[in-house]
């Protein structure tokens, strides 16, 4: 079984600084892990993943994600955010056993303020 | 043109009704899947179908039968409906499970089921 934990249920931060949230994982086999943005009253949108290869993956809007597999983590980051980044982020992880099946963190709602 | 759609957007219903949500996806995609978002948030998968056929029900009550008319539509019927069913239901589709398992899934709008 798999599971995911996003240590931070909400990150309060100003525009234009530099904000990380934080996800941890468990599994038993190697692991596909996702990123994925919801804003207000909308559905879910890949921001990046990491399949295999280099462990640090950029994605859409400026974030970033590295892979750490001896902490089993998957923090994203963006070094300077906008108002418009405010939004609900989820960390999800998939494995080969897994049939494309996601298994989600709780989510952080990030609140960018002016 | 929307990717994945869903309808309706708001449903409002007393409890022990039965409703439909319907999706439909135009990305001729091959997989299927209904997700729940509870009050907290928190996001569970349902139902995944590959090209009609079922393959994940992740302990789903019986109350709730997905039915896939065609690879293009996954609709989600539910019984007897309870108070704890309220919630965010969002449809989603990938290209190809049997192609590869990390597959990018696209998500439609949700509909707000709330039941009184």
């Amino acid at each position: 079984a798999q599971s995911v934990t996003q240590l931070d249920s909400q990150v309060p931060v100003f525009e234009e600084a530099p904000v990380e949230l934080r996800c941890n994982y468990s599994s038993s086999v190697s692991v596909y892990l996702f990123w994925y943005v919801q804003y207000p009253n909308q559905g879910l949108q890949l921001l990046l993943k990491y399949l295999s290869g280099s462990t640090l993956v950029k994605g859409i809007n400026g974030f970033e994600a590295e892979f750490n597999k001896s902490q089993t983590s998957f923090h994203l980051r963006k070094p300077s955010v906008h108002i418009s980044d405010t939004a609900e982020y989820f960390c999800a992880v998939s494995d080969n056993n897994a049939g494309n099946m996601l298994t989600f963190g709780g989510g952080t709602r990030l609140m960018v303020k002016p | 043109d929307t990717a994945v759609s869903q309808t309706p957007k708001y449903l409002v219903t007393q409890m022990g009704n039965d409703k439909s949500i319907k999706c439909e996806q135009n990305l001729g995609h091959d997989t299927m899947y209904w997700y729940k978002q509870d009050s907290k948030k928190f996001l569970k998968i349902m139902f995944s179908y590959n090209n009609k056929e079922l393959i994940i029900n992740e302990t789903v009550p019986n109350r709730f039968s997905p039915k896939s008319p065609d690879k293009a539509h996954l609709n989600l019927h539910i019984n007897s409906l309870e108070l704890g069913d309220s919630a965010v239901y969002f449809c989603a589709s990938s290209p190809n499970r049997l192609a590869g398992v990390a597959d990018t899934q696209y998500f439609g709008p949700g509909t707000r089921l709330t039941v009184l």
